[in-house]
């Protein structure tokens, strides 16, 4: 089945305690990207990569770190988790080709920092 | 600054009715735009996109429309089900690809169909 998965599903933390929230998708997609989703903010890119070592900030990276060794991995790292960062995080992949727009979402990750 | 605005955060509507949910954007780069659909505890769904060259894009119970002059779209679904109770997404990019453009998502519209 093609999917994206996230782990862990939830997580609570306290403040300054690294985590890393994991990202893998079966489809052998370029595009892999992360969001956080607030209320009334709607959905925000964090980071993406358009393919392996490839990586670019979205609109709100500040407090994240990604990394793209592989094609099918694409992990969030908080290195200094604050409690700003509490939020619902959702990965998500697609390909890179034209007219093919459709992005793929994880079930989501929801992120407490105390 | 807000480049796509849903300004319904919720609607709510008879089953077998229609409903329309609006989106409209201020960036006039956008050129493609998309709906998604969520469901709690789930991630969002890609259910329907319509690109700049087209005005109207039909997928069964679901239209998009395009105003480009107005810089507005619309969701219609029709007839609405109650399974069609979710949060809707209307998001949109500055390009066909995945360049180095990004999809800019609105703030969602929580859809209730009243059975």
């Amino acid at each position: 089945e093609a999917q994206v998965t996230q782990n862990p599903r939830y997580l609570i933390t306290v403040t300054g305690k690294k985590l890393t929230v994991t990202c893998s998708q079966n489809m052998n997609h370029e595009y892999m990207s992360w969001y956080r989703q607030d209320p009334g903010l709607g959905l925000r890119q964090i980071y993406y990569s358009m393919n392996v070592e490839v990586t670019d900030k979205g609109d709100v990276p500040e407090g994240y770190k990604v990394s793209r060794k592989e094609k099918r991995n694409f992990p969030l790292i908080l290195e200094s988790p604050s409690p700003n960062q509490t939020s619902l995080y959702f990965c998500a992949s697609a390909n890179a080709g034209v007219g093919d727009n459709e992005q793929f979402f994880g079930p989501g990750t929801r992120l407490t920092v105390l | 600054d807000q480049q796509v605005k849903q300004n319904s955060p919720s609607l709510s509507v008879q089953e077998g009715r229609i409903s329309i949910l609006n989106c409209d954007y201020t960036n006039s780069m956008f050129d493609y735009f998309l709906w998604y659909k969520k469901y709690p505890a789930e991630g969002p769904t890609f259910l329907i996109s319509i690109s700049s060259i087209k005005d109207k894009n039909e997928d069964g119970r679901f239209t998009v429309f395009l105003n480009k002059s107005a810089k507005h779209l619309s969701l219609h679904i029709v007839p609405s089900q109650p399974g069609d109770s979710a949060v809707y997404f209307c998001a949109a990019s500055a390009s066909g690809n995945f360049g180095n453009e990004k999809l800019t998502f609105g703030t969602g519209t929580r859809l209730t169909i009243i059975p």
